[in-house]
Formats: C-alpha cells, structure tokens, sequence
C-alpha cells in the first residue's frame, strides 16, 4: 500500500463547477497535511496546509481532513481556467519527510 | 524576501559521469529537503538535511548524496550517471519543524545521454 495515494484523473470539470480531490494516508500518527498546486513546466507551490478534523478555508479553496478515514480533501469553487494543474496531496509523516502523493491532473473546460 | 536558489537550472551530463546540484535555502530555513521527480513516480523523497545533518534518507542508491552547509546551502551529488537519473531534481526549504511546508526551487533539469 502507498503512504499516499491520489486517482491520478485527469479530472475535467466545467468552468465555474467545484473541482473536488481526494487522498487518503497510510501512516494513522500524520500530522500535517498539505496540498500543492504545480502547473507543466514548473515545481509544486504550496496552497494549503491543514492540521485538524474539519474544514479550513482559503478563498476558493477549502481543505478537508478526517483522521478517523485517513482522507483529506481539496474542494476548489467556482473553478477557473487557471485552476488546470496537477494537484499533489503531501502528508508529513514525523519521520522528516513529506510523503506526496502521484497527484491528480486536472483540467477546467470554459 | 528571496525563494529557493537551485542552479543549475538545465544539466545535461553522459553516462558515467557525476554531477553537483545546488540549492539556496529561504533565508531562515534550516531545513533542506531533495526530491526527485520523474513522470512515472512522481515526487520521490531522496534526502533532508537540518543544520547540516542528514536526518532522513530515502530508497536511492549510495550513489545519491547530500551535504548541508552552516549556512543551511545545500548540495547533492550524484556519481556513476545512469540514464534512469534524468529526472527533475527539487530542492525544498523549510523551518524544520513538521508543521511546516516546504517552499520548492524552481528545480534542476538532468539529462543523462
């Protein structure tokens, strides 16, 4: 089993829908979960980070967590053109890494 | 307040050979983390160093190395190149503390032909 797991897509949704992404974890003592945005071409940027059961929200997008299900979530609203990327799931395991997943490809049709 | 530093930005070295990537921490950061990413494995953990101490390692050969600085630069070597290292090569920096993100480089592009 991988430590982090992600449906690769490619996950197309219509401009103006919510995009929504999951991942689940392997390692029950994480912590620290994190969700990073990286357009072709370029190296992965940081959007959210999330440490507690519940919803944290940022703009468009809200960031889920359940430990119990070891899943976190990423919903994006109102999705944009701009929003097409690979989306990448990292959860820090204590051990001094950050495990990402393979991420999710995902494309916003105007 | 200046990113990750990583330089070169494009390498492109033969079979045999060996290589030295470099990466500038954010100012602050003591934490240096280096990934390998390719597009069959995605986002490979090869190494994190924390004032100048490997403090993890990944699943890569002894042929993959690292250094950290005292003034938190980092290094990474690779020996004996294989064509299966041509890959993207990223430098993140972080506080150190697991709470904490990583800030990536814009990262090293290696061919090896």
């Amino acid at each position: 089993q991988k430590e982090v797991e992600q449906n690769s897509g490619p996950l197309s949704v219509p401009e103006g829908a919510i995009a929504s992404l999951n991942c689940t974890y392997s390692d029950r003592g994480s912590q620290s979960f994190f969700w990073y945005r990286q357009y072709s071409g370029k190296s992965p940027e940081l959007i959210m980070s999330i440490y507690s059961n519940g919803d944290k929200e940022d703009g468009r997008f809200t960031a889920q967590l359940n430990k119990a299900s070891q899943y976190v979530s990423l919903l994006i609203r109102d999705s944009q053109p701009s929003d097409s990327a690979t989306y990448l799931c990292a959860v820090n395991t204590g051990a001094q890494k950050l495990v990402f997943g393979q991420g999710t490809r995902l494309t916003i049709n105007p | 307040k200046a990113g990750v530093t990583q330089t070169p930005r494009y390498l492109i070295k033969t079979r045999g050979q060996q290589v030295t990537l470099s990466c500038s921490p954010i100012s602050g950061h003591r934490s240096v983390s280096w990934y390998q990413q390719t597009p069959g494995q995605g986002l490979q953990f090869l190494f994190e160093y924390f004032s100048e101490t490997q403090r993890n390692k990944g699943n890569f050969p002894g042929r993959f190395s690292g250094r950290q600085f005292s003034n938190s630069r980092s290094e990474m070597n690779v020996s004996t190149l294989e064509l299966g290292d041509s890959a993207l090569y990223l430098c993140a920096s972080s506080l150190g503390d697991k709470s904490y993100g990583y800030t990536f480089g814009s990262g090293t592009r290696l061919t090896v032909v």
